[in-house]
């Protein structure tokens, strides 16, 4: 059976620097083809694609936000971590992660999300 | 970036109405496409991929449809358990875009 949970601050002061841990189990990201993404959703808005992660280390960012975005994996933790500088309050959402089987495949599994607040 | 809408929304509907919500792709996106369900403060839930594949342990009143830049998601017979926000996803490239979701409600 597939989790994934994310972790990290409920808050954060503009300019500052967020960083979101997301711990998985029931699958490795050593096994050929997995991925783990990133995706956050603001307040009544709709979902927003962030970044995703692949076995072999291949990383792909959301072009508009790439300059701020860092995704590491530490395989023997099963973790994902995802960095995000310079926070704004247009920053404050439930940032969600998700299983990928695959490279170019859907989000089959998810995370139950971590809501992140951007506040001084 | 491939840019992705959605029609309607809101829906409004009644259960065991016949709904279909549309999905348009600003490009080809081949049959790179899943469904997903929303609820209030809950994580959303794969539905149908690769266009029309149903997930394991969905109902099969959704089913999907489409290829190219129009999709379909329809789901049969509406239950009060499916009202709820729906999104389309791209995954033909990157960023693997969402669509602004559409909103059932109970009409």
């Amino acid at each position: 059976q597939i989790t994934l949970k994310e972790s990290g601050p409920t808050l954060v002061k503009p300019t500052q620097t967020l960083t979101l841990t997301c711990t998985f189990s029931g699958f490795s990201l050593s096994t050929s083809g997995v991925g783990v993404g990133w995706i956050r959703q603001p307040p009544g808005k709709a979902l927003e694609w962030l970044a995703l992660i692949y076995w072999d280390d291949d990383k792909r960012y959301s072009p508009s936000l790439k300059s701020r975005l860092t995704i590491t994996k530490d395989t023997s933790k099963n973790q994902v971590v995802l960095t995000m500088t310079n926070m704004d309050p247009v920053d404050t959402a439930t940032y969600y992660c998700a299983h990928s089987p695959k490279p170019y495949d859907a989000f089959d599994i998810w995370g139950q999300g971590t809501m992140v607040t951007v506040s001084s | 970036d491939i840019q992705m809408t959605q029609s309607p929304s809101p829906l409004s509907a009644s259960v065991g109405d016949r709904v279909t919500i549309t999905c348009r792709a600003s490009q080809s996106i081949s049959s790179w496409l899943a469904w997903y369900q929303q609820k209030p403060g809950k994580a959303p839930k794969l539905l149908i991929y690769k266009a029309s594949s149903l997930e394991s342990g969905v109902p099969s009143r959704f089913s999907g449809s489409g290829s190219g830049t129009e999709f379909t998601l329809t789901i049969s017979s509406l239950q009060p358990d499916d009202f709820a926000t729906y999104y389309c996803q791209q995954y033909n490239s990157y960023p693997f875009t969402f669509g602004p979701g559409t909103k059932v409600d109970i009409k």
